[in-house]
């Protein structure tokens, strides 16, 4: 079974571009999140999907930030325009629906940059 | 406050040691409780799950105290494939989000 994947792995951007992050969950996982760590800080959450859905956003650090998963399979996270203080690894999550959400398995992650 | 606190380390240790992590947590209606390693450059990954009454995966054994909002790691006869962050992980009364530690680095040396 394949596991969550992230793309791209890496994104070195200049401050007031525009970046879109995607995560592909795992098959089936109806429950979507994404995460981020910024350098020398613990892994934050960001937001939640249940299927299309947003359950919990109240990570979302501003309205520069749009998370959006269409169909209810994968997700992008668009970050417009970026600043440096976005810079850190990104990480998205998935689990099944009906565990519960008990295990979130994570994808590898994204790593921005923003010069 | 931090909503999850844990030493950062580093814990540098022998083969065959035996060391503890310690977490603890602010939110008393916290639900759920977990240990995830990290290994440099890569993602988390659920190590244990933890429960009031203790419990045991080989050489880890995990321990929560509600009561003191206290959480711990045992790790016996460290491995060199030990080596990782601990990440204390918290799942509160919100469905699904968790809530991470800052990480403890442990370092096991031959």
């Amino acid at each position: 079974e394949a596991g969550v994947t992230q793309f791209p792995s890496h994104s070195v951007i200049e401050k007031g571009q525009t970046v879109t992050l995607r995560c592909d969950p795992i098959s089936g996982h109806d429950n979507l999140y994404w995460y981020r760590r910024v350098m020398g800080k613990e892994i934050k959450f960001l937001l939640h999907f249940v299927k299309e859905s947003k359950q919990d956003e109240s990570g979302m650090p501003n309205n520069r930030f749009l998370a959006e998963r269409t169909g209810g399979t994968y997700s992008t996270l668009k970050v417009q325009p970026a600043e440096l203080e976005d810079s850190g690894v990104y990480f998205c999550a998935s689990s099944h629906l009906t565990s519960g959400g008990y295990e979130q398995y994570f994808g590898p992650g994204t790593r921005l940059t923003v010069t | 406050r931090k909503e999850v606190e844990q030493d950062p380390g580093p814990f540098n240790v022998p083969e065959g040691a035996t060391v503890a992590f310690n977490c603890t947590y602010s939110n008393s209606a916290s639900q759920s409780f977990f240990w995830y390693r990290q290994d440099c450059r890569k993602e988390p990954k659920l190590l244990m799950s933890v429960y009031s009454s203790g419990n045991e995966d080989g050489r880890f054994t995990a321990q929560l105290n509600r009561a003191s909002q206290y959480i711990s790691l045992l790790i016996r006869d460290s491995k060199l494939s030990d080596s990782a962050t601990y990440l204390c992980v918290v799942r509160g009364t919100s469905y699904g989000k968790l809530t991470f530690g800052q990480g403890t680095i442990l370092t096991v040396h031959p």
